[in-house]
């Protein structure tokens, strides 16, 4: 990827289970956000945190960002089926463009 | 409150053959982006259309080319379509002075054989 990886590349778990994906990107950035998508089809927004920021919650999602380290997590609480899908990661670099991470595959099991 | 729409939503091409695929912003939205995102991988910028000229580009080759016009709507043309051009391609569409919310389209999905 241009900018950086997402780990795991695949996450199974049962409903009710928390989920936890990592993101690590390359470059500074002003914010980095994380996207949805359900089998190939368009992505969805979940939530932005910018750079000044270190957590940030919505609904069941929290999102960490250390820019120390470069890289952030993405934790869902309570998974549900209807959360089984792709979840990118995806940062500026100090442009107006998003560069995506390499994606986390996530199956959650009724 | 229309979304971001793209058309169409599939289609299928040979070698060699041309393509134009198109999207109309989300209302208000004057910035627009288009991504491809080969099968597995993660969305790739492509170029980024405002006040109807090419701002930014990615590492595409020149068989990529876009447009847009005086409503915002936008267009992709791909010439010469390689195999290796099967993807989805997405578009996603902002306003200039909030880049960061780009609201994607459901994208299209470009089968070359």
């Amino acid at each position: 990827s241009q900018q950086g990886e997402e780990d795991p590349q695949a996450l199974s778990i049962q409903e009710g289970e928390n989920a936890t994906m990592n993101c690590s990107y390359k470059t500074s950035i002003n914010n980095l956000q994380w996207y949805r998508q359900n089998s190939g089809r368009g992505l969805v927004h979940l939530i932005l945190i910018r750079s000044n920021e270190r957590e940030k919650h919505s609904g069941r999602l929290r999102v960490t960002l250390d820019t120390s380290k470069k890289s952030s997590s993405l934790l869902i609480t309570a998974s549900r089926a209807a959360d089984t899908a792709s979840y990118f990661c995806a940062t500026d670099a100090l442009t107006d463009k998003l560069i995506f991470g390499t994606g986390t595959r996530l199956q959650v099991f009724p | 409150d229309a979304g971001v729409t793209q058309s169409p939503t599939h289609l299928i091409k040979t070698r060699g053959q041309q393509v134009t695929l198109r999207c109309s912003p989300k209302s208000g939205h004057d910035t627009v982006s288009w991504y491809q995102q080969a099968l597995g991988q993660e969305p790739q910028f492509i170029f980024q259309y405002y006040e109807e000229e090419e701002r930014q580009r990615g590492n595409f080759p020149d068989r990529f080319s876009g447009h847009q016009f005086p409503n915002y709507s936008s267009e992709l043309n791909v010439n010469a379509l390689l195999l290796g051009d099967s993807a989805l391609y997405l578009c996603a569409s902002s306003l200039r002075w909030n880049y960061n919310e780009q609201f994607f389209g459901p994208g299209t999905r470009l089968t070359v054989l």
